[in-house]
């Protein structure tokens, strides 16, 4: 099976754009998760969808937001950039429900310019 | 408070030699426990974990760990270390109830010498 793809791979945005990123899922995996890594505040979880719906939420302001389709894959979208939100975003993908192993996307850099 | 800590930032070993990676925890369920490896630029490779049964899991390239319930422990160990497992390695919590809500520690940063 294709792992977790996620794209695009690298982005540059200014402050006070908005981006969006996007995670395909392992084939059959309904879970999606959402994670940002700095250097400072290093792996943060930031939400989780399941069959279209978010079902957990992370600490994170309300610029930051996501949707699933019904085909699994997910987008995340961030309004209104801040220079603290360069991170790589990685995607994870779960089969089922709670308890399963995430599988991790090799990651989006994003750099806040 | 849940929390994951791993207590050593960066570590050093000389290849052939074993490894101990701690990793720490507080959770007030039972807690999954994962150990995922980083190599610079990518994504997280999922080593191995534990849900239940066996304390001691063996996963990928030699690696192995040991479940410590009274101690709150799941220490990463391999008995060899090669020049290609440097990398950032990290500990992992869930909790059966919070979803896919990984909690991760800080990670330790391997480095290994000839």
């Amino acid at each position: 099976k294709a792992g977790v793809t996620q794209t695009p791979r690298y982005l540059i945005k200014t402050r006070g754009q908005q981006v969006t990123l996007s995670c395909s899922p392992i084939s059959g995996h309904r879970s999606v998760s959402w994670y940002q890594q700095t250097p400072g505040q290093g792996l943060q979880f930031l939400f989780e969808y399941f069959s279209e719906t978010q079902r957990n939420k992370g600490n994170f302001p309300g610029r930051f937001s996501g949707r699933q389709f019904s085909n699994s894959r997910s987008e995340m979208n961030v309004s209104t950039l801040e220079l603290g939100d360069s991170a790589l975003y990685l995607c994870a993908s779960s089969s089922t429900s709670g308890g399963d192993t995430q599988y991790f996307g090799p990651g989006t850099r994003l750099t806040v310019l | 408070a849940q929390s994951v800590t791993q207590p050593d930032i960066h570590i050093t070993v000389s290849e052939g030699a074993s490894l101990e990676l701690r990793c720490n925890y507080s959770y007030g369920a039972t807690p999954y426990l994962f150990w995922y490896v980083q190599s610079p630029g990518q994504g997280l490779q999922l080593l191995l974990k534990y849900f239940s049964g066996d304390t001691l899991v063996q996963g990928i390239k030699g690696f192995e760990a040991e479940f410590k319930r009274s101690q709150s422990s799941f220490n990463l160990r391999k008995p060899s270390v090669h020049w290609s497992d440097a990398a950032e390695y990290f500990c992992a919590v869930g909790a059966a109830g919070s979803g896919y809500a990984l909690n991760f520690g800080k990670g330790t940063s391997l480095l290994v010498t000839p």
